[in-house]
This record gives structure tokens, sequence and C-alpha cells, in this order.
């Protein structure tokens, strides 16, 4: 499984916008990347995930480098409930299952 | 109503006793994880069912054994508990695998603790 590189930790203030990176160098063509994040005492929650194209949601953008090596997660404007550890993923297509490494935690200052 | 539900929530028992833990969801997805998450936080898969035949076992003791009646359960039996089994597990399903970039959706987790 390719690997990601990811801060351990990150700050940030509500209502400000929120990048977090992920390296992924050895990326294969088919690989998917996938962020979830993980509130306090909750289950692992879909955040967003793309192949080659920026890509938007309600929840977050997700901005990929054109040679794929890396990419960031971009929440507009954080609030107080975005506090959660946020895993970056790759996932082979046709993958059949998720491989979480150590995420980022972050936290959120009022 | 609760995508993935999991039960109990909370689990404490004795150490060489049996347990299960059930899971179920009604998303109507055709594949259901078990992961484990443990005291480091680490979360890493222990089985897949793909309408209930088993794809995915990462070499976990044979005192767990998955069994799913049917595609929108999937149960955790765990037999003669560790304390290393102390953990939460967390059940998950997803449409197809995680063919072109489905998303897995998690339940709460049942927080076990082996005393």
């Amino acid at each position: 499984d390719a690997k990601t590189t990811q801060p351990n930790s990150m700050e940030s203030n509500e209502e400000e916008p929120v990048h977090l990176p992920c390296n992924h160098s050895t990326i294969s063509g088919t690989d998917y990347i996938h962020w979830y994040r993980q509130l306090p005492s909750q289950g692992p929650e879909y955040v967003i995930h793309g192949l080659t194209s920026n890509v938007n949601n309600r929840m977050a953008s997700l901005a990929i480098a054109e040679d794929r090596k890396s990419s960031t997660l971009i929440l507009h404007r954080a609030t107080l409930r975005d506090a959660a550890v946020y895993y970056c993923i790759l996932t082979p297509l046709y993958a059949q299952k998720l491989v979480f490494g150590q995420g980022t935690r972050l936290t959120i200052n009022p | 109503d609760t995508a993935v539900s999991q039960t109990p929530k909370y689990l404490v028992t004795q150490m060489g006793n049996d347990k299960s833990i059930k899971c179920e969801q009604n998303l109507g997805h055709d594949t259901m994880y078990w992961y484990k998450q443990d005291s480091k936080k680490f979360l890493k898969i222990m089985f897949s069912y793909n309408n209930k035949e088993l794809i995915i076992n990462e070499t976990v003791p044979n005192r767990f054994s998955p069994k799913s009646p049917d595609k929108a359960h999937l149960n955790l039996h765990i037999n003669s508990l560790e304390l290393g089994d102390s953990a939460v597990y967390f059940c998950a399903s997803s449409l197809m695998g995680l063919s072109v970039g489905n998303e897995q959706f998690f339940g709460p987790g049942t927080r076990l603790t082996v005393l």
C-alpha cells in the first residue's frame, strides 16, 4: 500500500481557513486520495476523495498537485466542530480496505 | 435513522470470557468491515465481507470469528478474551467494496474492556 505523510498536529482559529497537507510521493496512477476524519469518541467519517482533479463538496475542498505527489484538504471556514483527527488515505482502484495512518490532529481555537 | 449501528456501545468483561458485538447497516450496502482501534489510536482493518462472503482476514487470531447472517449484518464473536483485546471496535459498510472511490460509513464503535 502506498504511504502518506501528514503532520502530527495542526492548530487553527475558528472561522479561518485550514489547509491540511498530505504527501504521497509513491502514489500510483490508479490510487484514489481519500480523506476521512474522526471526531472525538466517534467513528471515522468520509470527508472527500479525488483522483486527479481538484474536488469540492459541502464539507471541504481537495486540492491535488499536478504530479499527484501531494494533496491538501481545505476547510474553508473552520468551526469548533471541525476539531478531529484527519486521515489522508490512498486507495488503489477496487481496493477492499482503508489503510489508516496516524493522521493529523486538528485543534480549533475559539 | 442510524446508517450503521453497533451494539453494545460499551462492553466490560473478564479475561477468558466469550463475547459478541453486533453490527447492522440499513444502507443497502454489499460490503461490511470490522476495524480495531487500539489504545494508541491506530485504526486497523480486521475483516471484510462482501455479500456474506469473507474477502479480507488480516491475520487476526482464530479467537475472532465474524459472522454475516445476511448482507445487512456482520457480527463479531470473540472467544477466550485476552487483555490485549481491549480496544474500540468499529463496524463499517460500503457499496461494492471501495471500487472507484466509494466511501465507507462507520458505526459509532464498541469500546471493549477486558479485565
